[in-house]
């Protein structure tokens, strides 16, 4: 059964680059895997998406290893505004259903 | 482009009532996702459409869960009856062809 786990939560400083992973024991080798930033009271907005290897766009880089067991965004120079919760998603490959992972917090500190 | 729209944004019920949360997707995109949002569970997928027909509605928790899309800017889905235990923020999402998806406000349905 595919399972897709984060760090339940996560702290850190302005300035700060801060990287969460997601461990995805069977996701699909043929889908995007994706991750989402959640406010309060808001539904889930992009932030990047990739397939292998490295991903970077203006907000945040994604890094996936060959195996496709899990992937790392990786957020530079974190400010208070990035205190969020931070979602991977990915397609398991047993029932070929879109997952999402338990989800991060990142507090983000002055 | 409004963004994906969803009324209404709070719904209070009692249980037994029926219950219909309705979602307004990006002109344009021909799919359409139902999420149920519970901090026990997480974010789940309920169901979603493609170009107006379902594909997979395995996610629909029991038979008092139904959905509809009747044309390519409306979606509804319908609780009845509710029970408290439907209680969560029930999320819609719509994208183009596999693209990124884009999410709704959501609406917060409590059921007493």
């Amino acid at each position: 059964l595919a399972k897709t786990t984060q760090p339940i939560s996560m702290d850190s400083y302005e300035g700060q680059e801060v990287n969460i992973t997601c461990s995805h024991n069977n996701i699909a080798t043929n889908d995007y895997i994706t991750w989402y930033q959640q406010f309060p009271s808001q539904g889930p907005r992009f932030i990047i998406q990739g397939y292998k290897t490295k991903v970077t766009n203006e907000v945040a880089s994604l890094f996936i290893p060959a195996d496709r067991k899990s992937s790392t965004l990786s957020l530079p120079r974190v400010s208070l505004s990035d205190t969020a919760v931070y979602y991977c998603l990915g397609v398991a490959v047993d029932t070929d259903k879109l997952i999402f992972g338990t989800g991060t917090r990142l507090q983000v500190f002055p | 482009d409004a963004g994906v729209i969803q009324s209404p944004r709070h719904e209070v019920t009692e249980m037994g009532q029926e219950v219909t949360l309705r979602c307004k997707p990006i002109s344009g995109h021909n799919s359409l996702f139902w999420y149920r949002q519970t901090m026990m569970r997480g974010l789940e997928l309920l169901i979603y459409f493609n170009n107006n027909v379902p594909i997979d509605d395995s996610g629909m928790p029991e038979d008092r869960f139904s959905a509809k899309m009747p044309n390519a800017s409306f979606s509804t889905l319908k609780i009845q009856p509710s029970e408290p235990r439907d209680s969560a923020v029930y999320f819609c999402a719509s994208n183009l062809a596999g693209d990124t998806q884009y999410f709704g406000p959501g609406t917060r349905l409590t059921v007493l």
